[in-house]
């Protein structure tokens, strides 16, 4: 199984700001993918983070709103834009391993005031 | 639409006895994944048991179970001598063309 280490583990943020979480796995994974999990809710999958190309979002959700980044097979970030209290949220990283099988970081809370 | 559906928002179980969660799925494939993952209050998503839904045999992993039905769409989870530490949400997971779908998840407490 893959070692991800998710950054901030949780923050509280002002309305109109943006936070940007980091993903670090500890092998060279080919799909990486987002998720947000709202108060009491199931998980949701924002995207999809292609190596070297876009983003593949999921109905729902854009690129203005929720950018990522994937520079290479280790590393992604993604950012939740100008906040409002309805994107608190846990927001968690996943990486496919052998057999389909999801690993998951320990996710960010955010908080929005 | 895939969809995953886990029925009881809430179960309970006394510490050592048996409790099975339910899911239901939606699909159209005939060859697909099945996962339980269990969330305690951590966060972190914690793999407990995969499906390969071409095999009949269920899925075993140490006290954990399934029970799977492929006629039906069922995937039930059985946790044997049930622990404290057993206490978490759990959610059915459909794998669809590299994507989970997740059920609403089964909030899970053990009584000592």
């Amino acid at each position: 199984s893959a070692v991800i280490s998710q950054k901030p583990s949780r923050d509280i943020c002002q309305r109109g700001t943006s936070l940007t979480i980091q993903c670090q796995v500890d092998s060279q994974v080919t799909m990486m993918f987002w998720y947000r999990q709202q108060p009491g809710q199931s998980l949701t999958l924002i995207a999809t983070a292609n190596q070297g190309s876009e983003a593949t979002y999921e109905s729902g959700f854009v690129i203005d709103k929720f950018p990522i980044s994937r520079p290479n097979l280790t590393f992604s970030t993604l950012t939740v834009s100008n906040m409002s209290p309805e994107d608190s949220s846990i927001y968690l990283c996943s990486v496919k391993g052998l057999n389909e099988k999801l690993f998951f970081g320990s996710g960010t809370q955010l908080s929005v005031l | 639409a895939q969809t995953v559906t886990q029925s009881q928002p809430e179960m309970s179980v006394q510490e050592a006895e048996t409790v099975t969660l339910s899911c239901t799925y939606d699909t159209s494939e005939s060859d697909y994944y099945l996962f339980w993952y269990k969330q305690p209050p951590s966060r972190q998503m914690i793999l407990v048991i995969r499906q390969e839904a071409y095999k009949q045999q269920n899925a075993t992993e140490n006290r954990f179970s399934v029970n799977f039905q492929k006629a039906a769409k069922s995937f039930s989870l059985k946790i044997s001598d049930s622990q404290l530490g057993d206490a978490a949400m759990y959610f059915c997971a459909h794998h669809n063309t590299d994507k989970l779908i997740f059920g609403t998840g089964t909030r899970l407490q053990v009584f000592p």
